[in-house]
């Protein structure tokens, strides 16, 4: 069965440096990574997937992750983040018809 | 893009009550939706799938007696907590997956329901 490792659990920093939410799988075997976004007190938001293709895929909000399929990794990362972006982060990996997720990483950025 | 409705989004009741929350995807139909729990800073837990017309799987360890679950339509999946215990207080979260979508295709999420058991 698939497993998702997110190791940090939170992560601080502050406003318009750059972050790196790590996240990594257990299974080298075909599979479709998503970054999921929960606010305080919101449900989940995807906020990008990775299905085929290009390895590096982007969200509309300056987010990018970077599937690296030999170290079995999807880290998510953004040069400059933004107040708004204080959340939970959730990595998740299908397994046959369902979603694992990781434990999560709160972002939290300062002024 | 595609919306869950989950109600209600919180409640609280007294031990040994029965609560039904449901789940329902608004413009698209839903062949098969899955339950979640999330424990304070925690990730989320699959509890079960939810498929419509037939039986519900539960993940192992989850109590299928005690988390009903019923999926009459293609829109709508109710998670029914019975006999609720204040261990059972906890964030509950659908979400759903277009009939078309196959296993590439990300869930919706509804915004969950905290239930709160005193």
């Amino acid at each position: 069965a698939q497993s998702v490792t997110q190791l940090d659990s939170q992560v601080p920093v502050f406003e318009e440096a750059p972050v790196e939410l790590r996240c990594n799988y257990s299974s080298s075997v075909s599979v479709y990574l998503f970054w999921y976004v929960q606010y305080p007190n919101q449900g989940l938001q995807l906020l990008l997937k990775y299905l085929s293709g290009s390895t590096l895929v982007e969200s509309i909000n300056g987010f990018e992750a970077e599937f690296n399929k030999s170290q079995t990794s999807f880290h998510l990362r953004k040069p400059s983040v933004h107040i708004s972006d204080t959340a939970e982060y959730f990595c998740a990996v299908t397994d046959t018809d369902k979603l694992i997720f990781g434990t999560g990483t709160r972002l939290q950025v300062f002024p | 893009g595609a919306v869950v409705s989950q109600h209600p989004s919180w409640v609280i009741c007294k031990s040994g009550t029965s609560v039904k929350i449901e789940c329902r995807s608004l413009d698209f139909q839903a062949t098969t939706m899955f339950w979640y729990r999330q424990f304070p800073k925690q990730s989320l837990m699959l509890m079960a799938t939810s498929n419509e017309g037939s039986k519900a799987t539960y993940e192992q360890g989850v109590e299928k007696d005690k988390f009903l679950i019923n999926h009459a339509s293609l829109t709508l999946s109710t998670l029914t907590v019975t006999s609720a215990h204040p261990e059972d207080s906890s964030f509950y979260i659908c979400s759903a997956r277009d009939w078309q979508g196959l296993s590439d295709s990300p869930l919706h999420f509804g915004n969950g329901t905290r239930l709160t058991v005193t």
